[in-house]
């Protein structure tokens, strides 16, 4: 099955500067991959996310970048602000192309 | 728009005691699953289903149990509770690829 890996697993910037999370990926058959961000206290919320046909999305501040020969893909978060801060979660498909499995979470702190 | 709720919140059980963790979504989502989130594992997979009546397992099932009799709600039992299965356990429910999370259930075993 899909096994997802996410570094780093704590991560401080200061306000303005660039922030970089990153993910491999098992299954070279997965071609959805979500990222989302969770506040303290609630559950998670999906911030963005690429399919395998393309290699790069942006959402204003935010980007994912996705290179499936290598099979990772990375988040990239400029200006950083402090309403930033919280845990961010990459996925890939699991089973039967499904339920999503998780990495292991970076908890990203923005220092004003 | 409700979306998704979880109930209890918060709770304290004791060892060996049974508790349900009740999930039920408005959105008529085919999917439906259940994570758990612990320090150091991030969210880990107990069982999914794909419609009423169909449930499969995930990557940590043993000790849970679920059943999905209705399409909008999807319970889960702790038919003896144990201390590892102290986490926050979070619902969640998919139309597609995007999956929706409800805000979680505290769950204590002491």
């Amino acid at each position: 099955g899909e096994n997802v890996e996410q570094h780093p697993s704590t991560l401080s910037v200061q306000e303005g500067d660039s922030a970089v999370i990153k993910c491999t990926y098992s299954d070279s058959a997965s071609n959805y991959f979500p990222w989302y961000k969770q506040e303290l206290g609630k559950g998670p919320q999906l911030i963005i996310d690429i399919r395998s046909n393309v290699g790069e999305k942006k959402d204003q501040r935010i980007a994912v970048t996705l290179n499936k020969t290598a099979k990772h893909f990375s988040l990239h978060i400029t200006e950083t602000q402090p309403e930033d801060s919280a845990v961010y979660f990459c996925a890939g498909e699991g089973q039967a192309g499904t339920a999503l499995i998780f990495g292991k979470g970076t908890t990203l702190s923005v220092s004003s | 728009d409700a979306g998704i709720t979880q109930s209890p919140r918060y709770k304290i059980t004791e060892t060996g005691r049974q508790v349900t963790l009740m999930c039920h979504q408005t959105w008529s989502h085919s999917y439906m699953f259940w994570y758990r989130q612990d320090l150091g594992h991030g969210l880990r997979l107990i069982y999914y289903s794909a419609a009423a009546d169909i449930t499969d397992k995930g990557e940590v099932p043993d000790g849970y149990v679920v059943s999905r009799s209705k399409t909008e709600n999807f319970p889960l039992t702790l038919e003896s509770a144990t201390r590892s299965q102290t986490s926050v356990y979070f619902c969640a429910s998919s139309g597609g690829n995007t999956i929706y999370f409800g805000e979680g259930s505290w769950l204590t075993v002491v």
